[in-house]
């Protein structure tokens, strides 16, 4: 199956400063990719959407200004925590979408811890 | 909100099946079932899908009812490596459908 990966796989960021996440399509083209957070022993919660060349779209609750989506390329999508806090300390993933609505395939996953 | 409903837990002998149900009553008939599961801290992996004929990979079975309100997904000889959060989802096939995750069912093999 298709590959996606995320880098870092586990960041360790003090309180206020900002932590970039990269999720890539390794061998297909991703015209939407999406990210999701999850908290231990919780289910994913989906984040935001991403199609590349415009902007995300969030889901209810979730701080686009905190939570900063970049879609560039087909490739590639970024997630970036902005001014973080102890309570976004999570397990956030990634997954990417072959376009036309194909299947969707999910990164490994990054840890970010906040102190 | 998700349209599946799953037990939370199971529990599974090594070598024997894990049967892991799930239903799915307001399934829409242009919605496929699919698997997926995630081990302890890392991404969902996908295990299979269908739509109303049994499926079956190398992975899993994928049992669907008739009336396509439930399904089962079947390990044929679970092993250690099995143990996992299974989850069940409901989509469209080649839609903008996202894909929004349940609470699942823990699946604990134990030896």
């Amino acid at each position: 199956g298709a590959v996606v990966s995320q880098h870092p796989s586990r960041v360790i960021c003090k309180s206020g400063t900002s932590v970039k996440i990269e999720c890539r399509s390794l061998d297909f083209q991703a015209t939407t990719m999406f990210w999701y957070r999850q908290f231990p022993k919780q289910s994913l919660m989906l984040m935001a959407t991403s199609n590349e060349g415009s902007k995300a779209t969030y889901e209810q609750g979730v701080e686009k200004d905190k939570f900063l989506i970049n879609h560039a390329s087909l490739t590639l999508s970024t997630l970036t925590v902005t001014s973080a806090h102890p309570e976004d300390s999570s397990f956030y993933i990634c997954s990417a979408r072959e376009g036309g609505g194909g299947e969707q395939y999910f990164g490994p996953g990054t840890r970010l811890t906040v102190t | 909100d998700a349209k599946t409903t799953q037990p939370p837990s199971m529990d599974c002998a090594e070598g024997r099946a894990a049967n892991l149900p799930c239903n799915h009553s307001t399934i829409s008939g242009n919605e496929y079932v699919y698997w997926y599961r995630q081990i302890h801290s890392q991404g969902p992996q996908y295990i299979i899908h269908g739509l109303k004929n049994n499926e079956t990979n190398e992975m899993a079975s994928l049992i669907i009812t008739e009336d396509r309100k439930s399904s089962t997904l079947i390990l044929p000889h679970a092993t250690l490596r099995d143990t996992a959060v299974y989850y069940c989802i409901v989509r469209v096939v080649w839609s903008t459908d996202k894909l929004i995750f349940g609470t699942g069912t823990r699946l604990q093999v134990f030896p």
